[in-house]
């Protein structure tokens, strides 16, 4: 079993709707917890990061992690066409500077 | 450029030929990663870079992999006898070492380097 588990999709959805993503880990030891944006042909960006258990809502975007559960989600609000693009979500144990491991991640596409 | 740059863009090589990718971090971040990502694959963790410290060298896949960071600053990632299953995009990130906020809260990534290997 892969330390960290996403659905590759694709998921379209019509614009307005709610996006729910998802990704499941292993190791208990993860207490931090990101989600990127990866447009095509550039790098990923930090969309939302949260520690530990509990929700984080930022603008349309809304972040919750269940650590009982081993289960990370990321949902989309009212979503666009401009949110088409592949989210990884990623995981670290400590703040120390280990390396973040990384989903395969998902791709969304939002038709208008 | 503010953001982290990478160099080239694009490489085709044949197998067997040596690459050289370059990596320019953000200005003053301490911290430097390579990952690597194939086609239908996430984000694969090759070498972290931070300040003076021996660099986390875990993921390499193979001694063909190596990588430098001069200064600490620009980062090469040297592929040796490159192999078909080498092809990929590589990303360079860096982060900024904040005094009150976890050190990987922020990567900035490159736009990688995808490399061919025919």
């Amino acid at each position: 079993q892969k330390e960290v588990e996403q659905d590759p999709g694709p998921l379209s959805v019509p614009e307005g709707a709610i996006v729910s993503l998802n990704c499941t880990y292993s190791n208990s030891a993860f207490q931090y917890f990101m989600w990127y944006r990866q447009y095509s042909r550039k790098g990923p960006e930090l969309l939302m990061y949260t520690y530990s258990s509990g929700n984080k809502e930022d603008g349309r975007f809304t972040a919750q992690v269940d650590k009982s559960s081993k289960y990370i989600s990321l949902f989309i609000r009212d979503s666009q066409p401009s949110d088409s693009a592949t989210y990884l979500c990623a995981m670290s144990e400590d703040q120390a500077g280990t390396a973040l491991i990384f989903g395969k991640g998902t791709t969304l596409s939002v038709s208008s | 450029g503010a953001g982290v740059s990478q160099s080239p863009s694009n490489k085709v090589t044949e197998k067997g030929k040596d690459v050289e990718l370059r990596c320019d971090p953000i200005s003053g971040h301490t911290a430097l990663y390579w990952y690597r990502q194939s086609l239908g694959q996430g984000l694969e963790f090759l070498i972290y870079f931070q300040g003076n410290s021996a660099p986390d060298k875990s993921g390499l896949p193979s001694d063909r992999f190596s990588a430098e960071r001069t200064g600490g600053s620009v980062s090469t990632l040297t592929i040796q006898r490159t192999q078909q299953e080498d092809s990929a995009v590589y990303l360079c990130a860096s982060s900024l070492k904040g005094r009150d906020r976890p050190l990987n809260e922020k990567l900035f990534f490159g736009s990688g380097t995808q490399l061919s290997v025919l």
